[in-house]
């Protein structure tokens, strides 16, 4: 069964610099795997940050990048601020048209 | 501007039935793949369901399969999800996502997202 590992948690300060990750329990993500990362504030529905493993969308701050790192994607913030404070999940498309989310991070800005 | 409003969630009985509705608006509903994509409650994302632009082509998580039905009628430009059998782990926001695909590229994303609809199972 193919599991899609996140972070379950991660804590930065204003300002700082945090990079989750988004790995497979067998093998290595590479670009193949169309990797994107959502961001989800509780009570909302979800939305995108990043696709094509790091093009971001329309409308998203700049601070906001993706890259593969390793055998992982990564999403990192640079200069966070306080409403970054969000859940993070990234997805994978495993082909023939099936995806498998991230367990997602929670991310805390203090 | 894009809307994707989902509705028919609520309250059922283990073992019953209901059927979710995605309306569409401000794209050509029919070029693009859409998906369901369910989170229980305090729980992370789950993909559900996909199905593409001209309906011809399905595909289910191991989860639901057998048991959900996924569709759409372009013409009305609306997607459903017809969910049988229900059960308890069931429970959960649903969420229907378009799929915008680059055709430069070949890559593949979840570019538009509905605020959600609740399904309840439970006795």
């Amino acid at each position: 069964q193919t599991v899609v590992t996140q972070e379950p948690s991660f804590s930065v300060s204003p300002g700082g610099t945090v990079t989750l990750t988004c790995g497979l329990n067998s093998g290595s993500v590479s670009t193949n795997y169309y990797p994107s990362w959502y961001q989800q504030t509780p009570g909302q529905a979800p939305r995108t940050l990043i696709h094509s493993t790091n093009i971001r969308s329309s409308g998203v701050p700049d601070r906001f990048s993706g890259s593969i790192l390793g055998n992982k994607a990564a999403l990192t913030i640079t200069g966070a601020q306080a409403d970054d404070e969000s859940d993070y999940y990234c997805v994978l498309y495993m082909g023939i048209g099936f995806w498998v989310f991230g367990g997602g991070t929670k991310l805390t800005v203090l | 501007e894009v809307q994707l409003l989902e509705s028919g969630g609520g309250l059922v009985q283990p073992g019953g039935s209901l059927r979710l509705s995605c309306a569409v608006s401000g794209f050509t509903f029919s070029n693009y793949a859409m998906s369901w994509v369910r989170q229980a409650p305090g729980k992370g994302l789950e993909w559900v369901s996909g199905i593409s632009g001209t309906g011809g082509s399905t595909y289910y998580a191991d989860s639901v399969k057998g048991r959900f039905t996924i569709s759409r009628d372009n013409s009305k430009n609306t997607l459903y999800l017809q969910m049988n059998s229900l059960r308890a782990e069931d429970t959960a926001v649903y969420y229907c996502a378009s799929r915008y695909y680059d055709i430069l590229t070949g890559y593949m994303w979840f570019d538009s997202w509905g605020q959600g609809t609740l399904v309840t199972v439970s006795s």
